[in-house]
């Protein structure tokens, strides 16, 4: 099956700096790569996501890169605020159905500012 | 419109006692989820419906069950609790895979289960 990792596992940036996340996945099938930002005491929310026929992706800030050669996908955070500090987490699956889709281990967000 | 809400959002059990956790959502999403999050493990899809009447394991299922009587509701039951189910639940809800924006998952606030 398929398998997420996910880096790093912690994150501090100072405001206004960008972040970047990376992920890798394993199943070359996997075309589906959607990230979730999960604020404290609340559940996961779409972010951003991205296909696998599309290198790149943006909505205002934030963006999302694909490199389906080396089966990575990473999201970048540009002039990072306060609003930004949470757990983000990336995941993948190969045939759109949300049962198959695989989380990765988190990565916890902290904007200094 | 509420979305997904679970109940309880916390409970302590003992190891052997059992407990439901209840979701529901007013979306009229097709299918229903129930993930556990754990530390360093991201989340963990438990069993999950496609539709009224129908369940189906993920990638944890052994401790729970789940029934979905009606189409808003998807309920998680432990029947005997262990230390190891100890862990943040959280139910999600998306449309059927014929409609748009079937991908995007809504997420419950969750429920933090504790098991001593």
């Amino acid at each position: 099956g398929e398998n997420v990792e996910q880096h790093p596992s912690t994150l501090s940036v100072q405001e206004g700096d960008s972040a970047v996340i990376k992920c890798t996945y394993s199943d070359s099938a996997s075309n589906y790569f959607p990230w979730y930002k999960q604020e404290l005491g609340k559940g996961p929310q779409l972010i951003i996501d991205i296909r696998s026929n599309v290198g790149e992706k943006k909505d205002q800030r934030i963006a999302v890169t694909l490199n389906k050669t080396a089966k990575h996908f990473s999201l970048h955070i540009t002039e990072t605020q306060p609003e930004d500090s949470a757990v983000y987490f990336c995941a993948a699956t190969s045939n759109f159905g949300n049962e198959k889709l695989t989380f990765g281990t988190g990565t916890r967000l902290t904007i200094i500012p | 419109n509420a979305g997904v809400t679970q109940t309880p959002k916390f409970r302590v059990l003992k190891t052997g006692q059992s407990m439901t956790l209840l979701c529901a959502q007013d979306m009229n999403h097709e299918y229903m989820y129930w993930y556990r999050q754990d530390p360093g493990m991201g989340l963990r899809l438990i069993h999950y419906s496609v539709g009224e009447g129908t369940t189906a394991k993920g990638e944890v299922p052994d401790g729970y069950n789940v029934s979905r009587l009606k189409k808003q509701n998807f309920l998680l039951g432990l029947e005997s609790a262990a230390p190891s189910q100890t862990s943040v639940y959280f139910c999600a809800s998306s449309y059927s895979l014929d409609r748009a924006g079937a991908n995007v998952l809504t997420f419950g606030a969750g429920s933090r289960l504790t098991v001593l």
